[in-house]
């Protein structure tokens, strides 16, 4: 099984800054197949990027993403109040699909 | 757009077993992919296993292979999952989601608290 490690663990930002979160994969994710996802306190996660830089429907283009192989990124270029929250990427290259542990995003 | 909704919060006995449904509506149901993804409090997510309704023959990963069944009612749009000899650690929120490789979109989740 593919081991997805994000990080950092915890990102403090404020409004307006520039968030960069980072997966990184124990063996390289076929074809990039790397999904990201949103999660809010209390909620489902939600679709934000999948093939790895692909922005999923009504995402903002704020969100962005990029990487291959082993290395990837989610960058966020502006924060927005509402983008605080939890980060998880996913591999689906191999079976079985796996997600990392996740990235909190925090007010600063 | 297709969504998927859940059955509600239940909470169980060590050793016993719980089915979770998940409805589907818009799309065409029969021939989604419709996995199961787990989240332990505070913990991450982990996949349990997949169904395509049309084909009936379910997926399970290997950590719960034996425990888990998932089964598809095509005449009600309703995907089932059940885990048997529950556990403590078994404690989390349970979700469905469209299996198209990527996961989209989620039901709402189920929570199953496992206690004596």
């Amino acid at each position: 099984e593919i081991v997805l490690t994000q990080s950092p663990g915890t990102l403090s930002l404020s409004p307006g800054e520039r968030a960069t979160l980072s997966c990184r994969a124990s063996h390289s994710v076929v074809s990039d197949y790397l999904a990201w996802y949103q999660q809010k306190p209390g909620q489902a996660p939600r679709l934000l990027i999948y093939h790895a830089s692909s922005r999923a429907t009504g995402i903002p283009d704020r969100f962005s993403a990029s990487g291959s192989a082993t290395d990837f990124t989610l960058t966020i270029s502006r924060l927005e109040p509402e983008d605080f929250a939890l980060y998880f990427c996913q591999q689906y290259g191999s079976s079985p699909t796996s997600f990392g542990q996740g990235t909190k995003l925090e007010i600063k | 757009q297709v969504q998927l909704v859940q059955s509600g919060a239940e909470v169980k006995k060590p050793g016993s077993s719980v089915k979770v449904s998940c409805k589907a509506s818009g799309g065409t149901f029969s021939t989604f992919s419709i996995s199961w993804v787990r989240q332990v409090p505070g913990e991450g997510l982990e996949w349990m296993g997949r169904i395509v309704p049309i084909l009936g023959t379910p997926i399970y990963s290997q950590r719960f292979q034996g425990r888990v069944t998932i089964t598809a009612d095509t005449s009600t749009s309703t995907v089932y999952m059940e885990l048997s000899s529950l556990r403590s650690e078994d404690t989390a929120v349970y979700y469905c989601a469209r299996d198209l490789r990527w996961f989209d979109p989620w039901g709402q989740g189920t929570l199953v608290t496992v206690s004596s």
